[in-house]
């Protein structure tokens, strides 16, 4: 186990709507990133939070965000949902200087 | 051109054999390389990180990096059933806060059979 929780574990939207999706860090773990995997694909770095601020996004739109909270909870948000956000969202979370990062189990979200 | 490319298999090998993925990557700003292991429905687990140049061993596991030519292996030896997962090279250009930006390549599904 990896001290990373993840939750729901899934998800049914339809297209348009939006969803909230929510991770649980380790105690000390000030970084945590986001990735979307679609099926039969490696991850996809969507952004990345240090000490609740933003630190880096990759290629997504703004109707994604997220939020980092003090007590190592983050959450990311999906604003007007489309049908190719389906896929496996990931987070994953470190500490400073670490060379490991740990994986949630992720959510499955389909968009209908 | 994708910034990481991996042999995407699948790959199905007899238990006891040795096995080979691989994954090449065009920006030469990467320092850090990776193999995660990934099984059904889990969230993907680090295996392998390195660095540099060279071989790194871990049990029955060895990453191979070689900057020059921008290709990264992760040899398996003695395979077991066990080790049937979907395998992820990934990259990162730093480390620090920076760590967390991963390239992945899209993941070699691999399976081990009795």
């Amino acid at each position: 186990e990896t001290g990373v929780t993840q939750s729901p574990t899934h998800l049914i939207k339809t297209r348009g709507q939006q969803v909230t999706l929510r991770c649980s860090s380790q105690s000390g773990h000030n970084t945590v990133s986001w990735y979307q995997q679609a099926l039969g694909q490696g991850p996809q770095f969507i952004f990345q939070y240090y000490r609740e601020e933003e630190n880096g996004r990759g290629n997504f739109p703004p109707r994604f965000s997220g939020l980092q909270f003090p007590n190592y909870s983050s959450e990311l948000n999906v604003n007007a949902l489309e049908l190719d956000d389906s896929a496996l969202y990931l987070c994953a979370s470190t500490q400073t200087g670490a060379e490991t990062q740990y994986f949630g189990p992720g959510t499955r979200l389909l968009v209908l | 051109q994708k910034e990481v490319e991996q042999d995407p298999g699948p790959l199905s090998v007899p238990e006891g054999a040795i096995v080979s993925l691989n994954c090449t990557y065009s920006n030469s700003a990467f320092q850090y390389f990776m193999w995660y292991r990934q099984y059904s429905r889990k969230g993907p687990e680090l295996l392998m990180y390195t660095y540099s140049s060279g071989n790194k061993e871990d049990g029955r596991f060895t990453a191979q990096v070689d900057k020059s030519s921008k290709y990264i292996s992760l040899f398996i030896r003695d395979s077991q059933p066990s080790d049937s997962a979907t395998y992820l090279c990934a990259i990162t250009n730093a480390g620090g806060t920076s760590y967390g930006k991963l390239t992945f390549g899209q993941g070699t599904i691999l399976t081990v059979h009795p």
